[in-house]
């Protein structure tokens, strides 16, 4: 079954750090570009960031460059997403995406929720 | 980089058409063809209906079309049906290889 699940969420203090996972079945991971989009419950969707199919062309959304890391370990078919000095405005829901051609995602995960609080 | 520009809401009733704008810039939406659409259900994952603008994925109904003029993408539904009642969102790829969502527009079929 071709599909996306996340894991890593929780809660955490602000200035702390978490890593997110995602892991694909039905797919290889590494012959598409995947990305990380965040939502509050309730509001809109976040791009946060994108790692392209070939491994090392990383991108980001301004609100996180410098803190954020997107990685992979295609030995595992997993994607990551590296979060350092997390503030309370990056609590939301966090979901990765198959991109499915150039910046549009065909296959998304349930999302794992991310809580930054005292 | 701001937000697209959605509609907070639209509504329509069974059978009629209805569309969604989404309003950027010429460093978004007027610069560039990948615009996409997406579909989502309460508390459900988001759903493609629309890429490059214009173009279905395998599988979504051709109700539903795409298109754009100069800085605004619109995506139509036509033949409103019950199960179109969802929250709309669109995103465009940005200079700066960003990419940029609107706030989302929720759909209410009367």
């Amino acid at each position: 079954q071709v599909q996306l699940i996340e894991s890593g969420g929780g809660v955490v203090q602000p200035g702390r750090s978490l890593r997110l996972s995602c892991t694909a079945s039905g797919f290889t991971l590494r012959n598409y570009g995947m990305h990380w989009v965040r939502q509050v419950p309730g509001k809109g969707l976040e791009w946060v960031a994108g790692l392209w199919s070939n491994g090392n062309t990383q991108d980001y959304a301004d609100s996180v460059k410098g803190r954020f890391t997107v990685s992979r370990d295609s030995s595992k078919n997993t994607l990551y997403l590296q979060m350092n000095s997390l503030r309370a405005e990056d609590t939301a829901i966090y979901s990765c995406a198959r991109d499915m051609k150039f910046y549009c995602f065909d296959l998304w995960g349930q999302g794992t929720l991310v809580t930054v609080s005292s | 980089q701001s937000a697209l520009t959605q509609p907070a809401s639209v509504s329509g009733s069974p059978g009629q058409s209805i569309t969604v704008s989404c309003t950027g810039t010429s460093s978004d939406v007027g610069g560039y063809n990948y615009v996409s659409w997406y579909q989502q259900h309460p508390g459900k994952a988001p759903k493609l209906m629309i890429y490059e603008v214009s173009n279905r994925p395998s599988g979504v109904s051709n109700r539903f079309s795409g298109s754009k003029s100069a800085n605004t993408a619109s995506l139509t539904i036509s033949g409103l049906q019950a199960e179109d009642e969802a929250d709309y969102y669109c995103s465009s790829y940005a200079s700066g290889s960003i990419l940029v969502f609107g706030g989302g527009t929720k759909l209410t079929v009367l």
